[in-house]
């Protein structure tokens, strides 16, 4: 199947960090994305990672993935109101380069 | 990274009417998709937009309802025909380039186009 699964909700403090979880099922995709969807507006391409890798940190974004079990993780340190929004992850067919997104997580953040 | 311009960017259409979005990119590139957003929902693939032939639907969208033009590397068009109420969601234009795999392949999306169908 071509399922992506995320959490539909997370709710964190301001100043805490936020992990948004993902399963995939496709184990030959090469690239796995984060997108960030804020209201009324498109997709902003957040970072990715290619499948060979375990992690990758971008600032306040770290990427964890665990390919053994199909695992992916965004870790949001230090969380803002700014970051109050609608996290995609997607991942990326071999050959084709269709991207299959999850469910997205909406992500609220509180004072 | 790639800069994707679409039009329109909101609507309101009549019931049974047909609308055609625009996607201009500002550098040719290989890859260009069309997606749809419905309300609440994640973001389903409508069609991979080939230059110079005919576009490569996925199942459950078919040519008729949603004929899709790339007459070139930085143009497309989407146009959703006969709406109805089900229709009304967001439409995206998606593009990536092959060239840029070894940077990750990355994907960039338009503002999209947001119908509201009545």
């Amino acid at each position: 199947g071509e399922d992506v699964e995320q959490s539909l909700f997370l709710s964190v403090r301001e100043g805490d960090s936020s992990v948004i979880n993902c399963t995939y099922t496709d184990s030959s995709s090469t690239y796995l994305y984060w997108y960030k969807q804020e209201p009324g507006a498109g997709l902003q391409l957040l970072t990715y990672i290619f499948s060979n890798m375990d992690m990758k940190q971008d600032q306040r974004l770290t990427v964890l993935l665990n390919k053994k079990d199909k695992h992916l993780s965004l870790r949001i340190a230090d969380t803002q109101t700014g970051d109050s929004a609608i996290y995609f992850c997607a991942e990326i067919k071999y050959v084709t380069d269709k991207l299959i997104f999850g469910t997205g997580t909406r992500l609220q953040v509180f004072p | 990274s790639a800069v994707i311009s679409q039009k329109p960017s909101r609507d309101i259409c009549q019931r049974g009417t047909s609308l055609t979005i625009q996607c201009q990119v500002d550098s040719q590139v290989t890859m260009m998709f069309w997606y749809r957003q419905q309300p609440g929902q994640s973001l389903t693939l409508i069609a991979t937009a080939n230059q110079g032939s005919e576009a490569t639907y996925e199942s459950g969208f078919v040519i008729d309802k949603f004929p899709i033009s790339r007459p070139n590397l930085t143009f497309s068009t989407l146009t959703v025909s006969n709406m109805s109420p089900e229709d009304s969601s967001i439409y995206l234009c998606s593009v990536g380039d092959r060239a840029m795999q070894n940077s990750g392949n990355t994907i960039y999306f338009g503002e999209g186009s947001w119908l509201t169908v009545v």
